[in-house]
């Protein structure tokens, strides 16, 4: 099962893009990598996901690198209300979380 | 829709004592599951179902028990709860396991303590 490590915490300026990295280097070829955030004590929220190529919706934009060893989620303009824990989770079903990371956005 | 509710909110139990967790969804889903979150962790899978009737073992399933009788209700029991098992408790409904779209949409969650 490809694992994957993120960063434990992350701070980002209110109005400033928040870019959340994340490695998977032993991911496989057909295996997609989602991205899930929990705002404080609710349940997982699914944010995006991809395969190859970047994808963008209203919520993020996600880049995988041309090897598929890492991606970046992207907030475009982090407000407070995306602090949270970002989980990167290379799909399985059903989902595998790790710690995630906790990314602060302050004011 | 309601999406994916959970009853109750809140519970304390005393050692020993038993109780169950109802999670049901409005969406018609294939797919549910229990997750159990400790403090400062992630969460882990406990039990979960691929359809009405049919339930598999997740990560950590000792203490726990599920049954899956209506394709909308997955309920979740502890038959001798233990201090071990305080925790959130997160259950969660998805379509079929589809590797292209995958959302698991979740239900806000049961705090259960355990003295």
């Amino acid at each position: 099962d490809a694992k994957t490590t993120q960063p434990t915490s992350m701070d980002c300026a209110e109005g400033r893009a928040a870019n959340l990295p994340c490695n998977h280097s032993t991911i496989s070829g057909n295996e997609y990598v989602y991205w899930y955030r929990q705002i404080h004590s609710q349940g997982p929220q699914y944010i995006i996901h991809g395969l190859k190529n970047n994808e963008t919706n209203e919520m993020a934009s996600l880049i995988i690198t041309e090897d598929r060893k890492s991606s970046t989620l992207i907030l475009p303009h982090a407000t407070l209300r995306d602090t949270a824990v970002y989980y990167c989770i290379v799909l399985h079903t059903p989902l595998v979380f790790g710690k995630g990371t906790r990314l602060s956005v302050i004011a | 829709n309601a999406g994916v509710t959970q009853t109750p909110k809140f519970r304390v139990l005393k050692t020993g004592q038993s109780m169950t967790l109802l999670c049901a969804q409005d969406m018609n889903h294939e797919y549910m599951y229990w997750y159990r979150q400790d403090p400062g962790m992630g969460l882990r899978l406990i039990h979960y179902s691929v359809g009405e009737g049919t339930t598999a073992k997740g990560e950590v399933p000792d203490g726990y028990n599920v049954s899956r009788l209506k394709k909308q209700n997955f309920l979740l029991g502890l038959e001798s709860a233990a201090p071990s098992q305080t925790s959130v408790y997160f259950c969660a409904s998805s379509y079929f396991g589809r590797r292209e779209k995958y959302e698991q949409f979740f239900g806000p969650g049961t705090r259960l303590t355990v003295l």
